[in-house]
């Protein structure tokens, strides 16, 4: 069965602190993997990688594929209290015709002033 | 930018209840999809369809039907509301074998009472 794990499921660190949020995946027909941000409402894009080793990169949060390990990693640098919120990792299970996203749990990040 | 519109942010049903909430999208999409959200559960895809009239289930279809008359319009149907469907409901959308992201809209509260 294709699944996505995320970790740590909660994570509290303090302002300025640097943090990595990891996903792994077992998908049969792997597209791309997504990064998510959730605040109060909708989830929000972030990232999405299709390469392993390419690093993406906006402001403070950049993540990486790596397709050997079937993983990814979200970092954010210098972390501030406007980042807490859960992660959502996604990965696009390209079966079939129809592509289709498989959510890990989330990662809910609160960051302490 | 795309816009996904739940029309009912926070209901409050009573069980055995018909419960229909609404998404509509403004960008074309192909594909829409229902997803529920719950702690330490992620989200959970319902349904998803990838053309008008045409639906698939997702991982937990029970208890729920939908329907998509046009191309832009995407109701979930709860037929007979249950305490156990208390949730937070999410819509989204995205182009057909986009291999691009997924847009969410601002989710909607339900409570069944």
């Amino acid at each position: 069965e294709d699944k996505v794990v995320q970790s740590p499921l909660s994570l509290v660190v303090h302002e300025g602190d640097t943090v990595t949020l990891n996903c792994s995946y077992e998908v049969t027909n792997f597209r791309s993997l997504l990064w998510y941000k959730q605040e109060k409402k909708a989830p929000t894009f972030l990232f999405m990688l299709t390469s392993s080793g390419i690093e993406k990169k906006s402001g403070r949060l950049s993540s990486i594929l790596d397709k050997k390990e079937l993983s990814s990693i979200l970092n954010i640098t210098a972390t501030q209290t406007g980042d807490s919120a859960i992660y959502l990792c996604a990965v696009e299970d390209y079966g079939g015709s129809q592509g289709n996203l498989i959510f890990g749990k989330g990662t809910k990040l609160s960051v302490k002033p | 930018d795309v816009k996904v519109t739940q029309s009912s942010r926070y209901l409050v049903k009573r069980t055995g209840e018909k419960v229909f909430l609404e998404c509509v999208q403004d960008m074309d999409h192909e594909n829409m999809f229902w997803y529920r959200q719950d702690p330490g559960l992620g989200l959970r895809l319902i349904y998803f369809s990838y053309d008008v009239k045409m639906k698939e289930k997702g991982d937990i279809p029970e208890g729920y039907s939908v329907s998509r008359e046009k191309k832009e319009r995407f109701s979930l149907i709860l037929e007979s509301a249950s305490t156990n469907q208390t949730s937070m409901y999410l819509c989204a959308s995205s182009l057909w074998r986009s291999g691009n992201t997924i847009y969410f809209g601002e989710g909607s509260w339900l409570t069944v009472v």
